[in-house]
């Protein structure tokens, strides 16, 4: 079993709609990391959290931590969104970084 | 600053040859990371140095690699004798500290054929 579960794997969406990205962990941790990675590769980070919510533009991730689960939404999705979202779970012990397998997302126009 | 920067972009080498990848942090930056990933296997964590100390390197394959950070501004990730099995993007990425935000640089691409 991973320590650090993503869903779904994939993800096509119309154009404006709500998406949300799941990621549920068995580990303790001190932060949750998720990223997005680009189709040329790049790697961007979005957000570190440990508790609550975070919003940027129209990105918000939240995290619940007495169910090890955290959320990305994209409101108003649009085809530049389209990328794999990686979520990366930072234990609180021995300093391990686990990762989900990512989500690829597609955005249609 | 200009983020983290990594060289080679591209490196097509032969099996058996000796690769050093490099990686300049932003400059500040208390912690970095090495990363490989590939489709099997996705991101993993390779090694990560702390104040230029090498924290973690249980995620280091085998010993045919190793990492190095001489100093604050530079690290070195090399693999000696390569493999096919090596081919991969590595990732470099720096963070003010282990556990808060970390900038990725754009990876090396590596082929050993």
């Amino acid at each position: 079993k991973n320590e650090v579960e993503q869903s779904p794997q994939n993800l096509t969406a119309q154009e404006g709609e709500f998406i949300t990205i799941n990621c549920s962990y068995s580990v303790g941790i001190s932060a949750l990391h998720w990223l997005q990675q680009h189709p040329g590769g790049g790697i961007v980070s979005l957000f570190m959290l440990s508790s609550g919510k975070k919003k940027h533009g129209r990105l918000i991730a939240t995290i619940n931590i007495q169910e090890k689960h955290s959320s990305l939404h994209i409101t108003a999705s649009h085809p530049r969104d389209s990328a794999v979202y990686i979520c990366a779970a930072l234990t609180n012990t021995g300093n391990q970084f686990y990762f989900g397998t990512g989500t690829s997302l597609t955005v249609i126009p | 600053d200009a983020g983290v920067i990594q060289s080679p972009r591209h490196e097509v080498t032969e099996m058996g040859q000796e690769v050093t990848l490099r990686c300049k942090p932003i400059s500040g930056h208390n912690s970095l990371f090495w990363y490989r990933q590939t489709m099997m296997r996705g991101l993993e964590l390779l090694i990560y140095f702390n104040n230029n100390v090498p924290i973690d390197d249980s995620g280091m394959p085998e010993d045919r690699f190793s990492a190095k950070m001489p100093n604050a501004s530079f690290s070195t990730l090399k693999i000696q004798p390569s493999e096919p099995r090596d081919s991969a993007v590595y990732f470099c990425a720096s963070s003010l500290y282990w556990n808060t935000e970390a900038f990725f640089g754009q990876g090396t691409r590596l082929t050993v054929v």
